[in-house]
């Protein structure tokens, strides 16, 4: 089985700083791993994905997140965050393959302030 | 994109009585979908997979006969909370994927908060 770690319940940051949503895993098989946003009363979006390769991702709205095999970690990294980039981010994991269930972490509220 | 919706949004029901959820594909075909339970602070849980025509599989330790899944066509699957407690209290959200792509590319509905008093 598949777990998810978020370490940071909430991180508030300031407008144009950069910003790190840590996400560890634990799993003893190969997994695919994801970062998913929910902005206030909308539903969850892909940010971002890896399957294989690149262990550096990059997403949408200039997100990134690299796959760290040896310390078991999938962080996302913006260099320089927006106010509109406030919402609740979410680290999922799914073992390596197309029927796997998503599991996800507890979630990391980014909250941007001018 | 696909995009899925949720009705309702937030519904009040009192202890004792049921309350219906609608998950529908707005602009796809969704012959599988997701049901998710979602906690304070806690992360999404799934709880069934929903296939059109045929019946839900559960997770372990979800009541089946609680949380009735009907997914009667190929754009809705609705979620009935029977015999609401306030311990279903929740933010239940759905999801859906497209038929032959992978069970990690779904696509999720806002979410739906029951309050159960």
């Amino acid at each position: 089985a598949q777990s998810v770690t978020q370490l940071d319940s909430q991180v508030p940051v300031f407008e144009e700083a950069p910003v790190e949503l840590r996400c560890n895993y634990s799993s003893s098989v190969s997994v695919y791993l994801f970062w998913y946003v929910q902005y206030p009363n909308q539903g969850l979006q892909l940010l971002l994905k890896y399957l294989s390769g690149s262990t550096l991702v990059k997403g949408i709205n200039g997100f990134e997140a690299e796959f760290n095999k040896s310390q078991t970690s999938f962080h996302l990294r913006k260099p320089s965050v927006h106010i509109s980039d406030t919402a609740e981010y979410f680290c999922a994991v799914t073992r390596g393959g197309s029927n796997y269930k998503l599991t996800f972490g507890k979630g990391t509220l980014l909250t941007v302030n001018p | 994109g696909a995009v899925v919706s949720q009705h309702p949004s937030r519904v009040i029901c009192k202890s004792g009585t049921s309350v219906k959820i609608e998950c529908r594909s707005l602009d796809f075909q969704a012959t599988t979908m997701f049901w998710y339970r979602q906690f304070p602070k806690q992360s999404l849980m799934l709880m069934a997979t929903s296939n059109e025509g045929s019946k839900a599989t559960y997770e372990q330790g979800v009541e089946k006969d609680k949380f009735l899944i009907n997914h009667a066509s190929l754009t809705l699957s609705t979620l009935t909370v029977t015999s609401a407690h306030p311990e279903d209290s929740s933010f239940y959200i759905c999801s859906a994927k497209i038929p032959g792509t992978p069970t990690y590319e779904q696509y999720f509905g806002p979410g739906t908060r029951l309050t159960v008093t």
